[in-house]
């Protein structure tokens, strides 16, 4: 079967450095994406992994290991406006870009 | 911003009743993708296209149908609307992104409930 797993609720204080990890298990792997996604509005596009190692874009990192079936998205300097739901989607074999989903995680920043 | 637009952004609506929902893009993407979004399920692929007239199923088509007879319209359809159909309704356009990869891009969202 095709499983993406992460945890359903996390809390961290301005300022702070997080970590929201996501296991998969999928058939065929072509690419893991991280969206977020604030209440009420759709998810955005934030990162983008295919080879193990990790991609920095700012204040967000996302790390890969294809070994492992992992990746986390690091938050660093949270802000308040980064409170929301992140998820973790993985693109499976085949060449019509269908993505997976896992369930997402609410992030709570607090002051 | 891909550029899309869903309508109606809201609707309630009986069960019994059809209702269509509708995705524009005005880019020319080739692939388009409907999703619902539930608690305690993530998003959920009910149908996709790959081009005008090419449309397949997704996880959860049951009750769905789609329709795409041109490139920047792509249509979903609840025949017969049921209360368990009550979501917020996604549509999606596949991009190149900054990296070469193909990303999904998602439009506003129609919440739909039905009574």
């Amino acid at each position: 079967g095709q499983n993406i797993d992460q945890p359903t609720e996390m809390t961290a204080t301005e300022g702070a450095i997080v970590q929201i990890n996501c296991t998969y298990q999928t058939s065929g792997f072509n690419g893991l994406f991280w969206y977020q996604q604030h209440a009420g509005e759709a998810p955005t596009f934030l990162s983008y992994n295919v080879l193990d190692g990790l991609e920095e874009k700012g204040r967000f990192s996302s790390f890969l290991s294809r070994s492992k079936g992992y990746s986390y998205l690091l938050l660093k300097e949270l802000q308040m406006k980064d409170s929301a739901s992140y998820l973790c989607a993985v693109r499976g074999g085949g060449a019509t870009n269908k993505l997976i989903f896992g369930t997402g995680t609410l992030l709570a920043v607090q002051p | 911003d891909a550029g899309i637009t869903q309508s109606p952004r809201h609707k309630v609506t009986e069960t019994g009743t059809p209702v269509t929902l509708r995705c524009h893009q005005t880019e020319n993407h080739r692939y388009m993708y409907w999703y619902r979004q539930d608690p305690g399920h993530g998003l959920r692929l009910i149908h996709y296209s790959y081009g005008v007239k090419d449309t397949d199923k997704g996880e959860v088509s049951d009750g769905y149908s789609v329709s795409r007879s041109k490139t920047e319209d792509f249509l979903l359809t609840l025949e017969s609307a049921t209360s368990s159909q009550t979501s917020v309704y996604f549509c999606a356009i596949s991009d190149r992104g900054r990296q070469g990869q193909e990303t999904q891009y998602f439009g506003p969202g129609t919440r739909l409930l039905v009574l």
